[in-house]
């Protein structure tokens, strides 16, 4: 069975700051995929970034990055340099890679707000 | 411009009643998934089909069902034995032929029971 676990409901960030949204996950899969994405007040899911589990390096996109890091089972989203329209929840997502259409699990989402 | 449908964005229903929410996608994706999602909580997976012709149970299936006549369309039917309807619905699909095979959502249908 898969868990996805992020413990911080709601985060603050001034504007320009960065931040760190907390994700940790639990599989027996050794293959597996790491997804974060973002859910403004409207509903759409928006996908942000992806982290392979045998990837080597930290997956970046722009002003995301992911910090994987595989022994700690930690997958944390960093946004750098806060945006007002980075105010929405974020939910990390986890799918095993070994079928096309593996069982996605979600967190229960980060509620991230961002101060003017 | 590909991407994902959703109707209606909104739906009210009487109890004991079914109903059907529609899904469309013209990214020529194989697999395509129903999530169910509660305020303030993540996504839970209710059905799920890899092909035409063929869909599995996710962890919620009671009290829904699916089918996949065509490569494109996925309908959702919320019938009278689910107990809690009123949630936000999210349709996806994903390719399965591209490394990160991410999901691409659809923009939800808000069901409420009145």
């Amino acid at each position: 069975a898969q868990k996805i676990t992020q413990t911080q409901p709601g985060m603050f960030v001034q504007e320009k700051e960065a931040v760190t949204l907390d994700c940790t996950y639990d599989t027996s899969d050794p293959s597996y995929g790491l997804f974060w994405y973002k859910q403004p007040s409207s509903g759409e899911m928006i996908f942000l970034i992806y982290q392979g589990s045998y990837d080597q390096q930290n997956a970046t996109e722009g002003r995301y990055s992911l910090n994987f890091q595989k022994a700690r089972k930690s997958a944390n989203l960093v946004i750098s340099a806060s945006q007002l329209g980075d105010s929405a929840m974020y939910f990390c997502a986890m799918r095993p890679l070994n079928t096309n259409a593996g069982k996605s699990t979600f967190g229960d989402g980060t509620t991230l707000t961002v101060k003017p | 411009d590909g991407g994902i449908t959703q109707s209606p964005k909104y739906l009210f229903r009487k109890e004991g009643q079914n109903v059907t929410l529609s899904c469309e996608q013209n990214l020529n994706h194989d697999a395509m998934y129903w999530y169910r999602q509660d305020p303030g909580q993540g996504l839970r997976l209710i059905y799920y089909s890899q092909i035409v012709n063929d869909f599995q149970k996710g962890d919620i299936a009671e009290g829904y069902s699916v089918s996949r006549e065509k490569k494109e369309s996925f309908p959702l039917t919320v019938t009278s034995a689910q107990k809690n309807p009123t949630a936000f619905y999210l349709c996806a699909s994903s390719s399965g032929t591209t490394k990160i095979n991410e999901q691409f959502f659809g923009p939800g249908t808000r069901l409420t029971v009145l």
